[in-house]
């Protein structure tokens, strides 16, 4: 156990809709970070957030937004969902030393 | 471009049978490269990391090896529980770059 929590951790919703990602970091870790991982791309790098700032983008797309709470707590926010967008979407967190990203169990999303 | 390449795409061991995986990367200043373990449906599992060409670190029946280019991760005499994706990834100032892994199989 990683100690970094996300839910839901199934997610089954239709084209155009828009839903929201929860996870909660390790306790005492200011960074959260965000993933997609498809069958075809692998694990791609959205976006980081550092103590409620976003601190760097990856391939996010225009529909999907995230924020990073006082609590800490991270939401991951997609809309106007495509079938494309079905994938597992990973939350992971770091300390100070923002290299070691802890990862946690993943919510899968599936666009019908 | 920044890259990385994990080879082979997949590998199927007998238990006991050693071997390595290999991590070539393209990047302009590596900070860190990382090596994760992935079952099916579960968030990676952190392994090693290594921050400078010559850098070993070892942990049970895996072992990590960076060089300039690449990193290797030895598996000594597997057991049929080594089987798994794994991800190697690197970190390129705020950025961390993942490669598409190896799924590795051993047989018992």
């Amino acid at each position: 156990d990683s100690g970094v929590t996300q839910t839901p951790k199934h997610l089954i919703t239709a084209t155009g809709q828009r839903v929201t990602l929860r996870c909660s970091p390790r306790s005492g870790d200011l960074s959260v970070y965000w993933y997609q991982q498809s069958l075809d791309q692998g694990l791609q790098f959205l976006i980081q957030y550092y103590n409620g700032e976003e601190r760097a983008k990856g391939n996010i797309l225009e529909r999907f937004s995230a924020q990073q709470f006082p609590d800490l707590h991270s939401e991951l926010n997609l809309s106007s969902l495509e079938l494309g967008d079905s994938a597992l979407y990973f939350c992971a967190s770091s300390g100070w030393v923002q290299e070691t990203q802890y990862f946690g169990p993943g919510t899968r999303l599936l666009v019908l | 471009e920044d890259q990385v390449t994990q080879s082979p795409e997949a590998l199927r061991l007998q238990e006991g049978e050693s071997s390595s995986l290999n991590c070539s990367y393209t990047v302009s200043g590596l900070r860190g490269l990382f090596w994760y373990r992935q079952d099916p449906g579960k968030g990676p599992e952190f392994l090693f990391t290594l921050y400078s060409a010559g850098e070993e670190k070892e942990k049970e029946r895996l072992k990590a090896t960076l060089t300039k280019k690449e990193s290797f991760l030895h598996i000594t005499a597997p057991k049929p529980e080594d089987s798994a994706t794994y991800l190697c990834a690197v970190q390129v100032k705020d950025k961390i770059i993942f490669g598409k892994g190896t799924r590795l199989h051993i047989l018992p």
